[in-house]
């Protein structure tokens, strides 16, 4: 099988409910956010964005939440389903430059 | 967003060997990433490479360890040189211009082995 996700934390949720992802980032300048999706095997997918001037945002089924003041980010998925399980990646980057710095990941587990 | 064809999905290879990994992409891009991303770990960022310029790495990746090639806006290479078990990663490539301003879509990755 494939290592991704195999020493990260891990989160179970029984289908149907919702999930909390939550990732600490380490620079106060990022002023941009990102949520990734690695299913086995594939690269990171794009979920959602956020910049550092709002504190939610919304898309389907999923939810965005950043607080500057704890440097905290969440990925909230709303009636989780077998195909969300995967690696949760968040990202943050600094305007004017490149270069993500990704958190340290969270699987996903979805119990049927 | 564009679309990623990287080469080989996956790889055996023998400690001392090298492997050169292929990144095509189906537009035009300014920078491509390589990153690495080890067993059961995140993304580290290897280097960036931008066509008609030398590659710059990040703290910890040399040039001679980790030969980057861009000829062209289209395609890039990574070569993984002097292999050791400690280099088996997935190494991905990624390029700007996804979904959002800096949301970057990536390859499917290169599964390397090296025994």
């Amino acid at each position: 099988g494939e290592s991704v996700g195999l020493h990260l934390p891990t989160l179970s949720v029984q289908e149907g409910d919702n999930s909390i992802i939550n990732c600490a980032y380490s620079n106060s300048a990022s002023d941009y956010f990102i949520w990734y999706k690695q299913e086995s095997g594939k690269g990171p997918q794009f979920i959602i964005d956020i910049r550092s001037n709002m504190d939610k945002r919304q898309g389907q089924r999923v939810t965005v939440l950043l607080n500057k003041t704890v440097k905290h980010l969440s990925l909230q998925i709303a009636a989780t389903q077998p195909g969300d399980s995967a690696v949760y990646f968040c990202a943050e980057v600094t305007s004017g430059t490149y270069k993500y710095i990704f958190g340290t990941g969270t699987r996903l587990k979805v119990l049927a | 967003s564009a679309v990623i064809s990287q080469k080989p999905s996956r790889d055996i290879c023998q400690r001392g060997t090298s492997l050169t990994i292929q990144c095509q992409v189906d537009s035009q891009v300014t920078m491509m990433f390589w990153y690495r991303q080890q067993p059961g770990q995140s993304l580290t960022l290897i280097a960036t490479a931008n066509q008609g310029s030398e590659a710059t790495y990040e703290s910890g990746f040399v040039i001679d360890k980790f030969p980057i090639s861009r000829p062209n806006l289209t395609f890039s290479t990574l070569t993984v040189s002097n292999m050791s078990p400690e280099d088996s990663s997935i190494y991905l490539c990624s390029v700007e211009g996804g979904q959002a301003n800096y949301g970057y879509t990536f390859g499917s990755g290169t599964r390397l082995t090296v025994v």
